[in-house]
């Protein structure tokens, strides 16, 4: 069975240290990865997303930036951390999709990320 | 450009009423994708249900059901004879074919349900 693993899962960190969260998952090859963003309040922003090794797609401009190295490693790193950047940070995985198929994306346990 | 709407912000009910969670959404594509999340409080998200456009058929699961109408544009989420447990924020979330093979979900803003003993 496929599990998606998030570390570290809490990190206070004071504005303008660096950053870097990591994300793996185990039991699939080639997934979908994910980054979501959870700011008190709830709601849910999609920060980037990978179809493969080496490809980021970035779905807001921030400070922050992500990074695919292996297939199924998946890291959101910041050089400078602002007040903002707060939030609960959620990795999810899915299966591609393919021709009209489309899958749920699976998440992890999530970081909970204060800056100071 | 795609959206999702849940316009209950928060939701009380005393445990064993039935209780509904309204949804409802925007795309430009014919082919898409429908989903329910659960959020606990422990934060994860757990994935209750997927449905495609080209099956409206509503489904049963114990005590959750879904009721899908694409004439309306909605995906409402009943539970029956709520429990204390089923105290959570729940997500509606929206992927279009036309977003290519990464599929990205579009959240609505959530609904916090509390279950009252």
């Amino acid at each position: 069975s496929q599990t998606i693993h998030q570390w570290p899962a809490t990190l206070v960190q004071p504005v303008g240290s660096p950053l870097s969260l990591e994300c793996t998952v185990e039991g699939t090859s080639n997934p979908n990865l994910y980054w979501y963003r959870q700011a008190a309040g709830r709601g849910l922003q999609l920060l980037f997303y990978s179809v493969g090794i080496g490809q980021i797609s970035s779905e807001v401009p921030q400070n922050l930036s992500a990074s695919r190295p292996q297939d199924r490693q998946f890291i959101l790193s910041s050089k400078k951390l602002l007040l903002s950047d707060s939030g609960f940070y959620l990795c999810a995985w899915s299966v591609k999709g393919q021709g009209v198929g489309s899958y749920e994306q699976y998440f992890g346990p999530g970081t909970r990320l204060t800056v100071t | 450009a795609q959206k999702v709407t849940q316009a209950q912000t928060e939701i009380s009910v005393v445990e064993k009423e039935d209780v509904t969670l309204d949804c409802v959404y925007e795309t430009r594509d014919t082919t898409y994708y429908l989903f329910w999340y659960k959020q606990p409080p422990s934060g994860e998200l757990v994935f209750l249900i997927r449905r495609n456009s080209f099956d409206e058929q509503n489904e049963i699961s114990g005590r959750y059901s879904w009721n899908f109408q694409k004439s309306t544009s909605s995906f409402n989420f009943t539970i029956t004879a709520s429990q204390v447990v089923d105290s959570a924020v729940y997500f509606c979330a929206l992927s279009e074919l036309s977003s290519g093979s990464a599929r990205q979900l579009t959240f609505g803003s959530g609904t916090q349900l509390t279950v009252l003993p």
